[in-house]
């Protein structure tokens, strides 16, 4: 059974450092792209970063880049994604997923998600 | 880069009946498209991909259809358990944009 299971909630400060964690198993996670999804509160999903299957290639949203690294350990078949220099607007539920193909595509399969919260 | 726009953002339909859901995306985007349920307090689930195509051990009133920049999803008979917020993503390219979500409520 394809799972994915994030790192436990998190509460952070703004400007604060934060690393996430999704650790996989039942597929061979080197052979696809995987991404981080997040739902801030009253809003609707978007889209954060994505990596392709190699760790070759990143790819991240405005509102993030500069700020966020995703990276992946495929020896260890977890992904991460580095989060700096804290908004409040970086408040909300981070969902691990994973695509359909090594280059991308859909997402076929997702984590329960990580709540994080930057406040003071 | 290519937005998508969804509607409606909210409906409310009685058991039974037939749900449309549009999405349109700003530029062509031939048929990389797919559609999400999400339910509250859950992770999204994938329902539909390449526009049409009904992903394994969904529901067969689920259906989609569209290509260049208009799609839609469409709920055949309205059952309860299909109370969520439904989302279309475009994966041509990077952004993988999201629409901005359908809820859909039982009248």
């Amino acid at each position: 059974e394809v799972q994915l299971l994030e790192s436990g909630a998190k509460y952070i400060q703004p400007g604060g450092s934060l690393r996430l964690s999704c650790a996989a198993s039942g597929f061979t996670f080197s052979s696809f792209a995987m991404s981080w999804v997040r739902l801030a509160p009253g809003k609707g999903l978007e889209w954060v970063s994505t990596i392709l299957n190699t760790g070759d290639g990143t790819f991240y949203a405005d509102s993030v880049k500069g700020r966020f690294i995703i990276s992946r350990d495929n020896s260890k078949t977890t992904l991460y994604l580095q989060m700096n220099s804290l908004r409040a607007e970086d408040t909300a539920i981070y969902y691990c997923a994973k695509h359909w193909a090594a280059a991308g595509g859909w997402v076929d399969t997702w984590g329960q998600g990580t709540p994080v919260t930057v406040s003071s | 880069d290519s937005q998508l726009t969804q509607s409606p953002s909210s409906l409310s339909a009685s058991v039974g009946d037939r749900v449309t859901i549009t999405c349109r995306a700003s530029q062509g985007i031939t048929n990389y498209l797919a559609w999400y349920q999400q339910k509250p307090g859950k992770a999204p689930i994938l329902l539909i991909y390449a526009a049409s195509t009904l992903q394994s051990g969904v529901p067969s009133r689920f259906s989609g259809s569209g290509s260049g920049t208009d799609f839609t999803l469409t709920i055949s008979s309205l059952q309860a358990e299909d109370v969520a917020t439904y989302y279309c993503q475009k994966y041509d390219s990077v952004p993988l944009t999201f629409g901005g979500g359908t809820k859909v409520e039982i009248k």
